[in-house]
């Protein structure tokens, strides 16, 4: 079983910071998900990454296949980027499961 | 095109009660799933079908169902409600085995 690891746990930063939030996992996988969930909200698929870097607005993702490892990057953070972020990795083969991380929440104060 | 709905939003049983939450996607995904959330906890794999009449175990099925007679709707199933079924429930679906899961705005379940 895929292990996930997430850090921070809490992450609270002032607007216009740049912030990182880090994944790490211990067996090969095929893919690497990143989700955001809104506090009572649902849940939002932001990359899927099986190498290199994805780049959608302030969000920038990337992942190391070879240290098992990805980050998320937000630029010029805000408010609204408040949230819980939610590393989830998928192993290979015939395994349709995601293996999610705990996730780390980001408060983004003005 | 509504994506993933999921009825009810809040529901409070009482232990040995039963109940069925329903997902439903308008997107002709072949593959859907259940999943739980607790707190301090990763999201948890309950059941998945990878199609129509075809359903699996995923990480925590003990004390779930699952049904999917019909491709657009996957059904969950509580025969005797516990308290440590006390949880939040999602539903996502996707086209493929490696590609986006979408999610459905999840069902709060408390059981007393």
């Amino acid at each position: 079983k895929n292990e996930v690891e997430q850090s921070p746990q809490n992450l609270t930063a002032q607007e216009g910071e740049f912030i990182t939030i880090n994944c790490s996992y211990s067996v090969g996988i095929s893919a690497l998900h990143w989700l955001q969930q809104h506090p009572g909200g649902g849940i939002v698929s932001l990359f899927m990454l099986s190498s290199g870097k994805k780049k959608h607005g302030r969000l920038i993702a990337t992942i190391n296949i070879q240290e098992k490892h990805s980050s998320l990057h937000i630029t010029a953070s805000h408010p609204r980027d408040s949230a819980v972020y939610i590393c989830a990795v998928r192993g290979g083969g015939s395994n349709y499961k995601l293996t999610f991380g705990k996730g780390t929440l980001l408060t983004v104060n003005p | 095109n509504a994506g993933v709905t999921q009825t009810p939003k809040f529901r409070v049983l009482k232990t040995g009660q039963s109940m069925t939450l329903l997902c439903a996607q308008d997107m002709n995904h072949e593959y859907m799933y259940w999943y739980r959330q607790d707190p301090g906890m990763g999201l948890r794999l309950i059941h998945y079908s990878v199609g129509e009449g075809t359903t699996a175990k995923g990480e925590v099925p003990d004390g779930y169902n699952v049904s999917r007679l019909k491709k657009q709707n996957f059904l969950l199933g509580l025969e005797s409600a516990a308290p440590s079924q006390t949880s939040v429930y999602f539903c996502a679906s996707g086209l493929d085995t490696i590609g986006t899961q979408y999610f459905g705005p999840g069902t709060r379940l408390l059981v007393l």
